[in-house]
């Protein structure tokens, strides 16, 4: 079974430019999250799907950030536009309906962004 | 006060040592705890969850303590391949709201 997928593995882009990653969580996984993990840091939570429905999305930098997940599969996460503080990895993952539960998110390999 | 705590090492260890990791949490409604390992450049993965009897998995040994809100990784005969980062994980309410802590740095030598 393929595990979470993410595109691209890699970006640069200069300040002030748009940028967009790509997530596919494991088939049959309602929730889904993003995550941003800085250099020595552990990852932090931007925004969190039960299905469609973003169901938390207080760490999510909303004057530039945005996100979508789109009939409760696929998932995107755009910055517009970027700056130079945005540089990190950022990191999708994906679980079973967990609410209640003990589930395990899996995650995906990570796009590393550098904002120049 | 960070939600979750960790820390960061380095902890240095020869091969074959026990080497222990500590964990605290500020919220006490917490529901569920993990230890998930990364490697250098390597996304997150699941090491093992963590059960209130405490449980152990080979040469991993982890427990909680919900009325000191903390939670504790042990490995036992440390192996080179046991170098990475060791993230704590705290599901902080109903449903899945997982904090990480910023992790603990542990390498062993030969």
């Amino acid at each position: 079974e393929a595990g979470v997928v993410q595109s691209p593995r890699y970006k640069i882009i200069e300040k002030k430019q748009p940028v967009a990653f790509w997530c596919n969580p494991i088939s049959g996984h309602n929730t889904l999250y993003w995550y941003r993990q800085n250099l020595g840091q552990g990852p932090e939570l931007l925004i969190r799907y039960e299905n469609e429905e973003a169901v938390d999305d207080s760490q999510l930098p909303k004057d530039r950030f945005s996100a979508e997940r789109l009939k409760g599969v696929d998932s995107t996460l755009k910055i517009q536009p970027a700056e130079l503080g945005d540089s990190a990895v950022y990191l999708c993952a994906s679980s079973l309906d967990g609410r209640g539960g003990n589930t395990e998110a899996f995650f995906g390999q990570g796009t590393r962004l550098t904002v120049v | 006060r960070k939600e979750v705590e960790q820390d960061p090492g380095p902890f240095n260890v020869p091969e074959g040592a026990t080497v222990a990791f500590n964990c605290t949490y500020s919220n006490s409604a917490s529901q569920s705890f993990f230890w998930y390992r990364q490697d250098c450049r390597k996304e997150p993965k699941l090491l093992m969850s963590v059960y209130s009897s405490g449980n152990e998995d080979g040469r991993f040994t982890a427990q909680l303590n919900r009325a000191s809100q903390y939670i504790s990784l042990l490995i036992r005969d440390s192996k080179l391949s046991d170098s990475a980062t060791y993230l704590c994980v705290v599901n902080t309410q109903y449903g899945n709201k997982l904090v990480f802590g910023a992790g603990t740095i542990l390498r062993v030598k030969s």
